[in-house]
């Protein structure tokens, strides 16, 4: 399917699980993006890729780990899953100014 | 530091009304002004942008105002309706001078808009 996919959709862990996002984009876009949104706190950018293998911190990236070996995917990882990483997680790419959003992941970590 | 402030946090209007969304910015090197519409369990996606070189631009019934003077932009939605209930988020980023294709977010506005 063309366009940027997530798995899984929902996910449900314990504290101290290690879990990985998945974020795969079809368009071949350079830029990619992973945000957590929370009630009343907006989106908020965690990791950003410029190309593979270049990756950046954003404002909120304590706990999270990500990689991108192929220009196609970018998963993020938290290493050891906290409560307050309960959120919706969203991987969004582009290649110039607009960014496209995937449908998200409901993480909840109990 | 919010470098983009929107204002309000949520909004009811009836139908046909005309809901507006202010943004404020603060960073004058800001070239590129976009707003994002989401609806429930669904992504943000692009709903209009605009540029300062022009104080207004419109897409259907949504319309992008811009003073440049007093780092001010915002969105209105002529005859609004039901369907048009979302959180509506405004941007701003350095789309032209960046080189990281970051955009700095409002917190976003929810927009009810009853029959």
């Amino acid at each position: 399917d063309a366009g940027i996919t997530q798995s899984p959709r929902y996910k449900i862990t314990e504290t101290g699980r290690q879990v990985t996002l998945m974020c795969h984009q079809t368009w071949s876009h350079s830029y990619m993006f992973w945000y957590r949104q929370d009630l009343g706190h907006g989106l908020r950018l965690i990791y950003y890729s410029a190309a593979a293998d270049i990756t950046d911190k954003g404002e909120v990236p304590d706990g999270y780990v990500v990689s991108r070996s192929k220009t196609e995917n970018f998963p993020l990882t938290l290493e050891s899953a906290t409560r307050s990483q309960t959120s919706v997680y969203f991987c969004a790419s582009s290649e110039y100014n607009e960014q496209f959003f995937g449908p998200g992941t409901r993480l909840t970590v109990l | 530091q919010q470098q983009v402030k929107q204002s309000p946090q949520s909004l009811i209007v009836q139908k046909g009304g005309i809901p507006i969304i202010n943004c404020a910015y603060e960073n004058t090197a800001f070239d590129y002004f976009p707003w994002y519409q989401q609806f429930p369990g669904k992504g943000p996606a692009l709903l209009i942008a605009i540029r300062p070189d022009v104080s207004e631009k419109k897409e259907g019934r949504f319309t992008i105002s811009f003073n440049k003077s007093a780092k001010q932009f915002s969105l209105h939605i002529m005859d609004s309706q039901p369907g048009d209930s979302a959180t509506y988020f405004c941007a701003a980023s350095m789309g032209s001078a960046g080189n990281n294709r970051k955009l700095i977010w409002g917190l976003g506005t929810s927009l009810a808009v009853n029959p």
